[in-house]
């Protein structure tokens, strides 16, 4: 059982658009900064998203990230076929005393 | 260009111990607080261990508290990774990660727990 809690899976075909929500609560989202992780099929998680609604440099701004109040969302435009990997959230939490926690992860598919 | 190269995985009985190890280059490895990530077949990602930049503060989630133990040799640019008492549950690929926003991995090491 994660911390956080993310849909399962998402779906979308090429060119529609997508979002991913993260949810928590006061001690981790609510009071901390959302990270957002991708993972390709067979790959490291890479980050994707930092402190709530930054790009790292590279990630194209068809990744954009939110957070208001405990809940995030990852929400991608123009779905491309490289885009299907698994998504993670993150953020660290407060009552726990741990640097960081994570979403179960959600896999998302292009169709 | 930032790397991070993870080592040390291997078939290990129960109970057993391994040290896993990760050479950083690209970057002053002395200037960044490190972490240790591992991911159970077909699972998400869980946290384990954090250490400072200087290695004075260190943290652990409790799923490895007592039986891990997190360090690093900035003189060597590693971090390292002891794991003792192993259970069939630790098996995974454990990563390793850079800074608090974890903005790089390395690409993993593979530990497999089972007799």
């Amino acid at each position: 059982q994660s911390v956080l809690t993310q849909p399962p899976s998402a779906s979308g075909t090429p060119g529609q658009g997508v979002t991913i929500s993260c949810s928590g609560s006061n001690s981790n989202i609510g009071s901390n900064y959302v990270y957002w992780f991708q993972q390709l099929p067979g790959t490291a998680p890479k980050l994707l998203m930092f402190r709530n609604d930054q790009r790292p440099s590279g990630v194209p701004d068809r990744f954009s990230g939110s957070k208001s109040g405990t809940s995030a969302s990852l929400a991608i435009s123009g779905l491309r076929p490289e885009d299907e990997a698994d998504y993670y959230c993150a953020s660290w939490d407060d009552s726990l005393r741990v640097p960081w926690v994570f979403g179960g992860g959600t896999k998302l598919t292009v169709l | 260009e930032v790397q991070l190269a993870e080592s040390g995985g291997d078939l290990v009985q129960p109970g057993g111990s391994l040290r896993l190890s990760c050479v950083a280059s690209g970057f002053t490895f002395s200037r960044y607080e490190m972490n240790w990530i591992r991911q159970a077949p077909g699972k998400g990602l869980e946290w384990l261990a954090y250490i400072s930049d200087s290695g004075g503060m260190i943290y652990y989630a409790d799923s490895v508290k007592g039986r891990f133990t997190i360090s690093r040799d900035n003189a060597r640019n590693s971090l390292f990774l002891q794991m003792n008492t192993l259970r069939a549950e630790d098996t995974a690929i454990y990563y390793c990660a850079r800074a608090y926003s974890l903005d790089f991995w390395g690409r993993g090491t593979l530990v497999t727990v089972s007799s």
